[in-house]
């Protein structure tokens, strides 16, 4: 068990629509990262949230965007789903020490018909 | 060039042998690198994490860094069923939380 609890479990979407994902950081860490995992590949960094603000940003459009909370949990929304979305969306928590090992939550399994 | 690489495998070994899973990096700006195994379904859980360049053993597991050759491995020594999944790699880029993934090997342990 991390501390990291995502949620929902799986999700269904189509084409279009545009979809919520939840983390709740560890208690403790200010930093949140985000991570897609498509099928057969390594996960991918989207964004990082560090004290409510983003911190770093990988290689997503915008359509691709997220929030922390005070209480520093997350969300990532996704607007305007394309079938490609689907994957395994991963969150990691901690205090943002440069050599901090990173430890995910159990994921959203996202499906987009 | 991906900054990441890992042959995909499979990777088959015999149950108690040693498992040899191997990867480079393209940044020679990293500095830390860890190894991560995911179970089919499940999220990646670390395994190891390393620094500085030579071994570091935990238990069965052993991580091993040449900053020189940009080249990690991981070795599992009496490989157990129990190990077979798929091992990540990945290089810390900007900080621990950017991590870099490769893509992956598939390890199964034949009993």
């Amino acid at each position: 068990e991390t501390g990291v609890t995502q949620s929902p479990t799986h999700l269904i979407k189509t084409r279009g629509q545009q979809v919520t994902l939840r983390c709740s950081s560890q208690s403790g860490h200010n930093t949140v990262s985000w991570y897609q995992q498509a099928l057969g590949q390594g996960p991918q960094f989207i964004f990082q949230y560090y004290r409510e603000e983003e911190n770093g940003r990988g290689n997503f459009p915008p359509r691709f965007s997220g929030l922390q909370f005070p209480n520093y949990s997350s969300e990532l929304n996704v607007n305007a789903l394309e079938l490609d979305d689907s994957a395994l969306y991963l969150c990691a928590s901690s205090t943002g020490g440069s050599n901090e090992k990173l430890f995910f939550g159990s994921g959203t399994q996202l499906s987009v018909l | 060039q991906k900054e990441v690489e890992q042959n995909s495998g499979p990777l088959s070994v015999p149950e108690g042998a040693i498992a040899s899973l191997n990867c480079t990096y393209s940044d020679r700006v990293s500095q830390s690198f860890f190894w991560y195994r995911q179970y089919s379904g499940k999220s990646p859980e670390l395994i190891m994490s390393i620094y500085s360049n030579g071994d570091k053993e935990d238990g069965r597991f052993t991580a091993q860094l040449n900053k020189a050759s940009q080249y990690v491995s991981l070795l599992i020594r009496d490989s157990q069923p129990s190990d077979s999944a798929t091992y990540l790699c990945a290089a810390a880029r900007g900080g621990a939380q950017k991590l870099v993934f490769g893509q992956g090997t598939r390890l199964t342990i034949n009993p």
